[in-house]
């Protein structure tokens, strides 16, 4: 089955740090560029970093650079956020999604459920 | 940084035509895509590049582009469709954007 569990999200005051993962399975994890996307309570989608298949190349959204790390290891079929700095305003679920395969198909083929992250005091 | 502009909410009775629409100044010369999501779920891509439906959607949703501005179209709208609807899009830096989104009330 074609699975993407993330996990480690909780309560973190403002200023600290979290990292997510996210296990891949059911599928040929280093095949595919992978994605970290959140959602704020009540509000929209918020696509946040894309990772290439093999971990070389990482982009941002302007919103959050410098303060995640996307990261992968395909030996673990896991992907990472490492998270830095956090604000009230990184509340939210966080998702892992792939992108799917293909030239030219930018879009998510499968998405995990999300794991919630609130930062607060 | 672009954006993508959607109506926050659309409203339509059950066996009507819901029209919710995504513009942008420049829309990306790449494809945009539509997920739906309901409460509590992931997202689900409900139209592809532009225009296509992936397997498993209903014929009733279809999607049309004019210009930088795309239409996702629900005719005959059913209950179960209500949710809120995203538009997506990228640009050639690899940078990924979501619109606002739609809440499609039945």
């Amino acid at each position: 089955e074609l699975q993407l569990v993330e996990s480690g999200g909780g309560l973190v005051q403002p200023g600290g740090s979290l990292r997510l993962s996210c296990p891949a399975s059911g599928f040929i994890f280093s095949d595919y560029w992978m994605h970290w996307v959140r959602q704020a309570p009540g509000k929209g989608l918020e696509w946040l970093s894309r990772i290439t298949y093999d971990g070389s190349r990482t982009t941002y959204a302007v919103s959050v650079r410098g303060r995640l790390t996307i990261s992968r290891d395909n030996a673990k079929n896991t992907l990472y956020l490492q998270m830095n700095s956090l604000r009230a305003e990184d509340t939210a679920v966080y998702y892992c999604a792939r992108e799917a395969s293909g030239k030219g198909n930018w879009y998510f083929d499968l998405w995990g459920r999300g794991t919630l992250v609130t930062v607060s005091s | 940084s672009y954006e993508l502009t959607q109506p926050p909410s659309v409203s339509v009775s059950p066996g009507q035509t819901a029209r919710i629409t995504c513009s942008a100044d420049a829309l990306p010369k790449q494809y945009a895509y539509w997920y739906q999501q309901k409460p509590g779920q992931a997202p689900v891509l409900v139209i592809y590049r532009d225009s296509g439906r992936p397997s498993g959607i209903p014929e009733r949703f279809s999607g049309s582009r004019s210009g930088t501005t795309v239409t996702l179209t629900i005719s005959g709208v059913q209950a179960e469709d209500e949710a809120d609807y995203y538009c997506q899009s990228a640009d050639s830096s690899g940078i990924w954007v979501f619109g606002g989104g739609t809440k499609l009330t039945v």
